[in-house]
């Protein structure tokens, strides 16, 4: 596709509940990145991979988080045993590049997955 | 450590001026990127800065100063539809390239 897409835009889990939230970045992009977005906030970093590795993930909060790209494309996050906290929107992003050269490293967000915990 | 300063909210006129400052404090500075943001949607990038001076981009235009950590973007011809956040974010080498993003400033565009 033309841009980045993630699903489910919305997910409402019960506490205790996991949840995957898938990213198809936009094709030809090797890097990837996870943000977490609380209301009012700006995103905050949680993890990043180059094709299909992840290079960073000093940004999960706690190892309830967990990320994957497999196969350098499509990406999930997954979180375990949600919590009310995790409440948040959950955005993807991708770009050409990370290697600090300018234009190429320029990320392109996809909508977000709206979490919301009970 | 790594910081970002800009205002929570500004209000300016339909067909007015309205310029967004955002002071910053990395290591290993690497650019610096401005996004609008609508309520609901994604962020969506605007501009892009490296160097010291003024970038324009119709209405438009994002001015650097690494020396002093400070940027601004500046709107011109204000609609309403450039009611948004903007996003003023960082990009740093710490051991790789990181991403960091300010608060946001909430610009509400008034008739």
């Amino acid at each position: 596709g033309a841009g980045v897409s993630q699903s489910p835009r919305y997910k409402v889990a019960k506490r205790g509940q996991d949840v995957a939230l898938r990213c198809d970045p936009i094709s030809g992009h090797v890097s990837l990145f996870w943000y977490q977005q609380a209301l009012g906030q700006g995103p905050e970093f949680l993890t990043y991979f180059q094709n299909e590795a992840q290079l960073d993930k000093s940004g999960l909060p706690s190892d309830r988080f967990f990320a994957e790209r497999p196969e350098g494309s499509v990406s999930t996050l997954k979180i375990q045993r949600t919590q009310q906290e995790d409440s948040a929107v959950y955005l993807c992003a991708s770009s050409l590049a990370n290697s600090g050269l300018g234009f190429t490293d320029t990320q392109y967000f996809g909508p977000g997955t709206r979490l919301t915990v009970l | 450590g790594q910081n970002i300063d800009q205002p929570t909210e500004m209000t300016a006129t339909e067909g007015a001026i309205v310029q967004i400052n955002c002071t910053y404090q990395t290591s290993g500075f690497n650019g610096l990127f401005w996004y609008q943001q609508h309520a609901g949607e994604a962020p969506t990038f605007l501009s892009y800065n490296v160097l010291d001076g003024l970038e324009e981009k119709g209405r438009f235009s994002s001015f650097l100063s690494r020396s002093k950590g400070y940027s601004y973007l500046l709107l011109k011809e204000l609609q309403m539809k450039d009611s948004a956040s903007y996003l003023c974010a960082v990009r740093y080498s710490l051991g790789g390239f990181k991403t960091i993003f300010g608060a946001g400033t909430r610009l509400f565009v008034k008739a």
